[in-house]
């Protein structure tokens, strides 16, 4: 069975510091990874994903996250932090059938002036 | 980018009405779209999965005769809600997979389910 685990339910930097949102997931097969980030009252919107290649991902906004195959780990991560990056964010993992996906249970990022 | 479109953001309405909430993919077909249901500060509790030209596949624990899919086309689908009560009302997001099996999920900005 696909799942993912964030282990933090809140994390909190200041601006201008660098912030990692953790994520670890258990699959069967090859993993196929996402991050998601979610504003209130609004649905989720794309990130980054990895498939396959290079471990290191980059995508919108200036986040990347880094794929560990023998950590099962798929941490976002961004150099310096925004005060509008302040959402949460959701890690998922893709399972076996038509495309559906498996999110984590999110983490409340707070950057702070 | 692909975008997703639902339809209507917000709704309040009275106990025992039918809600029907639109789900349209703009710029790519959608075989298959998902509904989830999020509670304040939760992650997203899929509910079932539309496939275009056939019936939905519901979770365990949803009542299909409660929450009607229906997935008439490759870029829309809809969820009813039937004569909805107050334990109904929450925050519905759909989303939609493009064909390409490798392709991202894209969501649509939820509808806020309100029933008094």
């Amino acid at each position: 069975a696909q799942s993912v685990a964030q282990p933090e339910d809140q994390v909190n930097v200041a601006e201008g510091n660098p912030l990692t949102v953790k994520c670890t997931y258990s699959v069967s097969g090859n993993p196929y990874l996402f991050w998601y980030v979610q504003y209130p009252n609004r649905g989720l919107q794309f990130l980054l994903k990895y498939i396959t290649g290079d471990n290191l991902v980059k995508g919108s906004y200036g986040f990347e996250a880094e794929f560990n195959k023998s950590q099962t780990s798929f941490h976002l991560k961004k150099p310096s932090a925004l005060v509008s990056d302040s959402a949460l964010y959701f890690c998922a993992v893709k399972g076996s059938t038509l495309g559906r996906l498996y999110f984590g249970r999110g983490t409340q990022l707070t950057v702070w002036p | 980018g692909a975008v997703v479109s639902q339809h209507p953001s917000w709704v309040i309405c009275k106990s025992g009405t039918s809600v029907k909430i639109e789900c349209r993919s703009l710029d790519f077909q959608a075989t298959t779209m998902f509904w989830y249901r999020q509670f304040p500060k939760q992650s997203l509790m899929l509910m079932a999965t539309s496939n275009e030209g056939s019936k939905a596949t519901y979770e365990q624990g949803v009542e299909k005769d409660k929450f009607l899919i229906n997935h008439a086309s490759l870029t829309l689908s809809t969820l009813t809600v039937t004569s909805a009560h107050p334990e109904d009302s929450s925050f519905y997001i759909c989303s939609a997979h493009p064909t390409g099996s490798n392709q991202p999920q894209h969501f649509g900005d939820g509808t806020r389910l309100s029933i008094l």
